[in-house]
């Protein structure tokens, strides 16, 4: 089954604590994407990457960081510079060619303690 | 700057009757416009798009939506709404070049009354 997973569904922070949500994907996409949604908002930009070593920064880059070391990966750190990280956070890939046709994966929420 | 506005953040219709979720675009340029679905604490779907090729686009499970020029719309219609179709859905614009920087309007929840 080709698609996009990530873990956990569930995330708890304590203060001061940097988390990492897993995204992979199996569908050979160079193309990956992090949003943020919270609640009456659309999804926002966090960072991006369209080849292993290299990603850019979206729209609210500020207290997060990424890494692309494999096609397959993308995990997100949520670190404790960034001050309201209790959101829904989803991943995204798509073809290099097709970027407008992005395929999600089920989201993970984090909650701060 | 590109951006869309979604005109409700909830729309309440019975079933079978028709659903009518509305979207406003702001571009430079001849945008291409998407719909994509949100059910209940899961991914988002791609419901439909637009790329300059016919202004009417049909899409999955029935729906479709119109791309206005003179009126700078793009909503979302279906002739007859179904339980399953309640659910959160977004008007996304992609910013130009080839980054898929999608821009999200804020969404509309659809609730579905039987």
């Amino acid at each position: 089954d080709g698609g996009i997973t990530q873990s956990p569904k569930y995330l708890f922070r304590k203060e001061g604590q940097n988390v990492t949500l897993s995204c992979e994907q199996n569908l050979n996409h160079d193309a990956m994407y992090w949003y943020r949604q919270d609640p009456g908002q659309g999804l926002r930009l966090i960072y991006y990457s369209q080849i292993v070593n290299d990603f850019q920064k979206g729209d609210i880059a500020e207290g997060y960081s990424v890494s692309r070391e494999k096609k397959e990966s993308f995990p997100l750190t949520v670190t404790s510079a960034q001050k309201n990280p209790t959101a829904f956070y989803l991943c995204a890939s798509a073809t290099l060619t097709g970027v407008e046709t992005q395929y999600f994966g089920p989201g993970t929420r984090l909650l701060v303690l | 700057a590109q951006s869309v506005t979604q005109l409700d953040s909830h729309v309440s219709v019975s079933e079978g009757t028709p659903v009518l979720l509305r979207c406003n675009y702001s571009s430079s340029y001849s945008p291409s416009l998407f719909w994509y679905v949100q059910h209940p604490n899961k991914g988002l779907q791609l419901l439909l798009k637009y790329t300059s090729a016919a202004t009417l686009v049909k899409g999955i499970n029935g729906f479709e939506a119109e791309f206005k020029k003179s009126e700078t719309s793009f909503h979302l219609t279906k002739p007859s709404a179904h339980m399953s179709d309640a659910a959160e859905y977004f008007c996304v614009v992609i910013l130009s070049g080839n980054t898929g920087k999608l821009i999200f309007g804020q969404g509309t929840t659809l609730q579905v009354k039987p």
